[in-house]
């Protein structure tokens, strides 16, 4: 089955430590997405990639940080310098640009200790 | 600037009764396009829909249907006979394709969550 895979589900991580939130997808798509959603909130670009070895910053992209190696793989780094980094992170992807459909993993819940 | 606005934070019916979800949206652009998503409890994100700025058709899909009216910008889904599974938090979106800043912006508003009860 075609689809956006993230792991963990759930991760912790104490205050000071880096952590790396995985999204893969086998949908053949070019762009992929990183959102932050917190509670009530709608949800916030990060980092957004077009194609592989390139990616652009979206509205809150300081103290995160990404790579394209693989047109699969899009994996998010929360570092220390994100200063509240405690919320629901969400991985998309689309055929190309933000005006196609984009689609959704199941997203990583980051909690910080 | 670009805007979403859901100003339906909450809603509770009860099953069975028609629940209309406002989306009211702010573009500077003549192409854009308007976008629903449901999240249910699980948190994932599902596509509802997508229609472009030049197709004002309301549209049809089972109990759902979406209501695009440009005079009003505004974008509202109704779910007819609503059922227990449609308990959700629906997020209305928009997207330019004009927009001058960062290609990979799909606009959220704050959602509407809509309580069900049997």
């Amino acid at each position: 089955d075609g689809g956006i895979t993230q792991s963990p589900k759930y991760l912790f991580r104490k205050e000071g430590q880096n952590v790396t939130l995985s999204c893969e997808q086998n949908l053949n798509h070019d762009a992929m997405y990183w959102y932050r959603q917190d509670p009530g909130q709608g949800l916030r670009l990060i980092y957004y990639s077009q194609i592989v070895n390139d990616f652009q910053k979206g509205d809150i992209a300081e103290g995160y940080s990404v790579s394209r190696e693989k047109k699969e793989s899009f994996p998010l780094t929360v570092t220390s310098a994100q200063k509240n980094p405690t919320a629901f992170y969400l991985c998309a992807s689309s055929y190309g640009t933000s005006v196609d459909t984009q689609y959704f993993g199941p997203g990583t819940r980051l909690t910080v200790l | 600037a670009q805007k979403v606005t859901q100003a339906q934070t909450e809603i509770s019916v009860v099953e069975k009764e028609d629940v209309t979800l406002d989306c009211v949206y702010e573009t500077r652009d003549t192409t854009y396009y308007l976008f629903w998503y449901k999240q249910p409890p699980s948190g994932e994100l599902v596509f509802l829909i997508r229609r472009n700025s030049f197709d004002e058709q309301n549209e049809i899909s089972g109990r759902y249907s979406w209501n695009f009216q440009k005079s009003t910008s505004s974008f509202n889904f109704t779910i007819t006979a609503s059922q227990v599974v449609d308990s959700a938090v629906y997020f209305c979106a928009l997207s330019e394709r004009n927009y001058g800043g960062s290609q990979g912006n799909l606009i959220f508003g704050k959602g509407t969550k809509l309580s069900v009860k049997p």
